[in-house]
Formats: structure tokens, C-alpha cells, sequence
């Protein structure tokens, strides 16, 4: 079955740092996205991706955020300068609306440890 | 008010009940629903998705109230295995692109 691919599975960095999240979306699908979750709270949007550009972005993805898609396969968030706050798990996904029901496949995340 | 609501729970169940979810949306807009659900520090897996006319899979039953913008999850003779987060999940498009957009989820422990 095909599935979304994230790594690391766990990143350490000190405060302002720069973290770039790795994601391999599955291959057939059109519209791409990042989610956070901090612990123990709820999955929230940061951001969507289609067609090579941002579609939709949420008040959290500000200017120490960034996506990219580099190659066909690869879809990537960088975290310019990490925070404390920005200890989470992050979980890419990647969807296409017109296939099946519609569903999004998330991977198995990325847990950001800002120290 | 939220776009998607739940009871966050917990739900604390014998082995065997049954257990009902809710859920409500704001949205009108939307246009797909979902039941995930999420174990401690896993990524969210979609349980089932849900239709107007209802839907079943072996023991979970959904359903879809379009006009009261409300979702429901029922899940008979629960397993242990079934203690876990269930996240209802509205999707959304606005301006030629989907959003997916997340409830609190509700928390289940089946108990022995």
C-alpha cells in the first residue's frame, strides 16, 4: 500500500537553529500539507501546497516557515530560526480529493525537540 | 466558535459496550467527513469516511446529518484494541484548494 515516508522520525536542535523536515508524499497525489501537533493537543493546519504553491497557509506558518517541493518527489518544511514553541510532531500529508473518498495519508510524523 | 467540535472526553468503557461519538461542524461548505484515529504519538489513519447515507464497517457505524452539520461515530461490542483518540475530520475547499480540518478528538480506554 502506498504511504507518505517522513524523516527524521526525531529531531534535537537548540533554539535558533534551522530545522528542515522531510517528507515523500505518495506519488499520484496532487495536494500537499503540514500539520503540527504540540502534546497533547489538537492536529492543527499550517499549510497546503499545490500546483508548486502555497494554497493555504494558517496564522502559525509566519515567516520562520517555508515549504518546498525541489524535486517531483520531495516536499520539505524548514524552520528558519526553531523556538521552544515549536516543539510538536509534525506530520506531513498528501491527498488527492478526486480519488476514493477523498481521504488525506499523513505520515508517520517528525518529533522536533527544540532545546 | 470552533470549525469542528467534539467531546474530548475521556470515554471509559467495559470491554463489550457500546459507545457512541459526535461531532458538529460550522462550516456549511464543507464537503468531505472523516472518522481518524490516532494512537498515543502515532500518526492519524482514517477509520472510515462518511456519507449521508450512513456507513458501516463490521462493528463502526457513521453517520452524516448535513443539515444539523453534525457527524457521529457508534462502535459496537468494543475491543481493547479500539482505546485510542478518534478524530473527526471535516474537509474543506475554498479557493480551489482542501483544507483538513481537524476536531480535538475524543478519547476512548476500553477496559477490561
Amino acid at each position: 500500500e502506498p504511504e507518505v515516508t517522513q524523516t527524521p522520525s526525531h529531531q534535537v536542535t537548540q533554539m535558533g537553529q534551522e530545522v528542515i523536515l522531510r517528507c515523500v508524499p505518495i506519488s499520484n497525489h496532487l495536494y500537499f500539507y503540514w500539520y503540527r501537533q504540540i502534546l497533547g493537543q489538537k492536529v492543527e493546519f499550517l499549510v497546503s501546497f499545490y500546483n508548486n504553491e502555497i494554497s493555504e497557509k494558517s496564522e502559525i506558518f509566519d515567516d520562520q516557515f517555508s515549504v518546498e517541493r525541489p524535486d517531483g518527489s520531495n516536499f520539505t518544511l524548514k524552520i528558519r530560526s526553531t523556538k521552544l514553541e515549536d516543539s510538536a510532531m509534525y506530520f506531513c500529508a498528501s491527498s488527492d480529493p478526486l480519488l476514493g473518498s477523498g481521504e488525506a495519508f499523513f505520515g508517520q510524523g517528525t518529533r522536533l525537540t527544540v532545546v | 466558535r470552533k470549525e469542528v467540535e467534539q467531546d474530548p472526553g475521556p470515554f471509559n468503557v467495559p470491554e463489550g459496550a457500546t459507545v457512541a461519538f459526535n461531532c458538529t461542524y460550522s462550516n456549511s461548505a464543507s464537503q468531505s467527513f472523516f472518522w481518524y484515529r490516532q494512537d498515543c504519538r502515532k500518526e492519524p489513519k482514517l477509520l472510515m469516511s462518511v456519507y449521508s447515507s450512513g456507513n458501516e464497517d463490521g462493528r463502526f457505524t457513521a453517520q452524516l446529518n448535513r443539515a444539523s452539520q453534525y457527524i457521529s461515530l457508534l462502535i459496537r461490542d468494543s475491543k481493547l484494541s479500539d482505546s485510542a483518540t478518534y478524530l473527526c475530520v471535516v474537509n474543506k475547499r475554498t479557493s480551489g484548494t482542501y483544507k483538513y480540518i481537524f476536531g480535538t478528538g475524543t478519547r476512548l480506554k476500553v477496559l477490561a
